[in-house]
């Protein structure tokens, strides 16, 4: 069964550095989207992709934080300086026509510790 | 803005006994609702989700019925088994297939 991956599971990186979180979604979806779960909280909305460009982003997707779809099968997001406070679970998912489709596939996540 | 609230856990049960784990949120409109599970380890997995008022979701032996006017999407299953241990989310969407509203998460740990 295809399914929404992500690498790498864990990242631990200093404050002030760049991460790239990468995401292969499944080959035949079109939606792309990006969530994060901070420990012991809601998992919350952060941006959403499609025909390679955002179509919607929450008040957390500020400057720091980029997507993209660099080669047709990765989706990344990008954080240019973390802080403490992006340290959390990151998952992605996608969907394959947002209008027929109830179902968002979803990654395992990826850990991002800031230190 | 939308919201969704889940009991808070861990629901610490015996294997076989009756679940419930409630959900109520607060929308506009008619959303969308939906169960996600998570197993140790793993990425959110869809259990069941419902369209409309009074639909039933079901899967797995679990079920959630969306109730308008109590505005709750309350999940149960009759005889839980250890394999049922995980993180389970309600969650909302306005139409389907966008962007997910989730409560916070409850876990349910089984004994044998």
């Amino acid at each position: 069964e295809p399914e929404v991956t992500q690498t790498p599971s864990h990242q631990v990186t200093q404050m002030g550095q760049e991460v790239i979180l990468r995401c292969v979604p499944i080959s035949n979806h079109l939606y792309f989207y990006w969530y994060r779960q901070i420990l012991g909280q809601k998992v919350e909305f952060l941006v959403s992709f499609y025909n390679n460009e955002i179509s919607e982003k929450s008040e957390i997707f500020d400057d720091q934080f980029s997507v993209e779809r660099p080669d047709g099968s990765n989706f990344t997001l990008k954080i240019r300086s973390t802080k403490l406070e992006d340290s959390a679970m990151y998952f992605c998912a996608s969907i394959s026509d947002s209008i027929l489709s109830y179902e968002q596939y979803f990654g395992p996540g990826t850990r991002l510790t800031v230190t | 803005g939308d919201s969704v609230t889940q009991m808070e856990g861990p629901v610490t049960l015996s294997e076989e006994a009756f679940l419930t784990i409630n959900c109520t949120y607060t929308a506009t409109g008619y959303p969308s609702l939906f169960w996600y599970v998570q197993y140790p380890g793993e990425g959110l997995q869809l259990l069941l989700k419902a369209t409309k008022a009074d639909d039933k979701g079901s899967n797995k032996g679990f079920e959630a019925t969306y109730r308008k006017e109590t505005t709750s999407f309350h999940l149960e299953k009759g005889s839980v088994q250890v394999s049922d241990s995980a993180v389970y989310f309600c969650a909302l969407s306005p139409p389907p297939g966008s962007t997910l509203t989730f409560g916070k998460g409850t876990m349910l740990l089984v004994s044998p």
